[in-house]
């Protein structure tokens, strides 16, 4: 069973940087073809997707925030961490991590396929 | 970057009706990498379609996802009450990843 669960304070300070974790199990990051993400959503708004590693360490960032944005894995502790440096109040939100396998679709594109179940953030001072 | 526009942003229906959302891209979308995602209050979105058209494992054959290039749509032939949600549209063929800004399907 593929589960995925995000972790990382719930209130973080304005200019502070914000730390994520996202914990699996069911598959591993040193399989070809896995790859996992990052969204976000603020309280009413619509998804926006941050980030995105793959088995061979390519990364992938959202235009607009790619300057703030780094993603990381450590395979040992099936754990990909995203780090968002200068946090604003508009980055207060709902961050989920995803999986993508390209395996399990049989292709070289696929979709976000389990997701975990978010963990909000807010940034206040 | 490609850029997704789902219209229209609020539908109110009800039950049994038939409904059909849009998701229109800034420019062509690699091989149809286009997915749908359900989403109801407080919870994770949930796969319905990928690739354009395919059913994700478990979705009701009542969702059916078409288009090709530009414009796609997502149908429910038949609304049931817990098909009332945001569903989302998003393409994967080529990073940035991104999503359309949702249609609200609510009950009429």
């Amino acid at each position: 069973q593929v589960t995925l669960r995000e972790s990382g304070p719930a209130l973080v300070k304005p200019t502070q940087t914000l730390t994520l974790t996202c914990t699996f199990s069911g598959f591993s990051l040193n399989t070809s073809g896995m790859c996992l993400t990052w969204i976000r959503q603020p309280p009413g708004k619509a998804l926006e997707w941050l980030a995105r590693i793959d088995w061979d360490d390519d990364k992938y960032y959202s235009t607009s925030l790619k300057t703030r944005l780094t993603i990381s894995k450590d395979t040992s502790k099936n754990q990909v961490v995203l780090t968002m440096t200068n946090m604003d109040p508009v980055d207060t939100a709902t961050y989920y991590c995803a999986r993508i396998s390209l395996i399990w679709f049989g292709a070289t594109h696929a979709p976000m396929d389990v997701w975990g179940k978010g963990t909000t953030v807010t940034v206040s001072s | 970057e490609i850029v997704l526009t789902q219209s229209p942003a609020t539908l109110s229906l009800s039950p049994g009706e038939r409904v059909t959302l849009s998701c229109g891209a800034s420019q062509s979308v690699s091989s149809s990498y286009l997915a749908w995602y359900q989403q109801k209050p407080g919870l994770a979105p949930r796969l319905l379609i990928y690739d354009a058209s395919s059913r994700a494992t478990g979705i009701p054959d009542r969702f059916s996802g078409s288009g090709s290039g530009t414009d796609f749509t997502l149908t429910i032939s038949r609304l049931e009450p817990e098909d009332f949600a945001v569903y989302y549209c998003q393409q994967y063929g080529s990073s940035p990843y991104n999503f359309g800004q949702g249609t609200k399907l609510e009950i009429k």
